[in-house]
């Protein structure tokens, strides 16, 4: 198995443009989270997923972000307009069920900077 | 709402020596407890977790960690480390059994070993 994808790997963009943050999960499984890492605040989980539902949202810093899972295999967090303190490192990760008997499965993560 | 705190964010370490990083957790109910490892440039990694049972959990590559429920603590140990080790180590705690994946992360411990 591949693991968990995501794309790009690193993204520098200027202040007030859109972003779009890529996540294939691993197959099969049927949670997916989004996580953001910096250093003030270490890693917070912004949303995550249930089959393709939204199942808590309460992490996600204001509107100017979204994500979406279209299908099992696919999810996207965008953010529009992108602002500097939006500078973070995004990870999505996946696992084959809620339990805590099944473990997140992290990609390498989106470096993201905005200037 | 529960709560991870890892008190030393950074710990220099010489190669074969021991190493102990501290975790301690808040919370009014059961918790589930994990150690998950970040390399450089790469997403977490579960290292190990406490569910229950037993106190003492190992991980397959010499680490161990004991849950003491009186203390709310779940300290991470290795007898001898390699420079292989050198990465960032997270405390995370779940006790929702309904969703035992939303976990609460501490905020990392660099160990940084030398030579």
């Amino acid at each position: 198995d591949a693991g968990v994808i995501q794309s790009p790997r690193h993204e520098v963009t200027e202040m007030g443009q859109e972003v779009t943050l890529r996540c294939k999960p691993i197959s099969g499984h049927d949670y997916l989270f989004w996580y953001r890492q910096t250093m003030m605040r270490g890693l917070e989980l912004l949303i995550y997923f249930n089959n393709n539902v939204p199942i808590d949202d309460s992490g996600m810093p204001e509107d100017r972000f979204s994500a979406k899972m279209p299908n099992a295999s696919f999810s996207t967090l965008k953010i529009q307009p992108s602002e500097p303190r939006d500078s973070a490192v995004y990870f999505c990760a996946s696992s084959l069920q809620s339990s805590y008997n099944s473990p997140l499965h992290f990609g390498n993560g989106t470096r993201l900077t905005v200037t | 709402a529960q709560s991870v705190t890892q008190l030393d964010s950074q710990v220099p370490v010489f190669e074969e020596a021991p190493v102990e990083l501290r975790c301690n957790y808040s919370s009014s109910v059961s918790v589930y407890l994990f150690w998950y490892v970040q390399y450089p440039n790469q997403g977490l990694q579960l290292l190990l977790k406490y569910l229950s049972g037993s106190t003492l959990v190992e991980s397959i590559n010499g680490f161990e960690a004991e849950f003491n429920k009186s203390q709310t603590s779940f300290h991470l140990r290795k007898p001898s480390v390699h420079i292989s080790d050198t990465a960032e180590y997270f405390c995370a705690v779940s006790v929702n059994k309904a969703a035992g994946n939303k976990l609460t992360f501490g905020g990392g411990t660099r160990v940084l070993v030398k030579p």
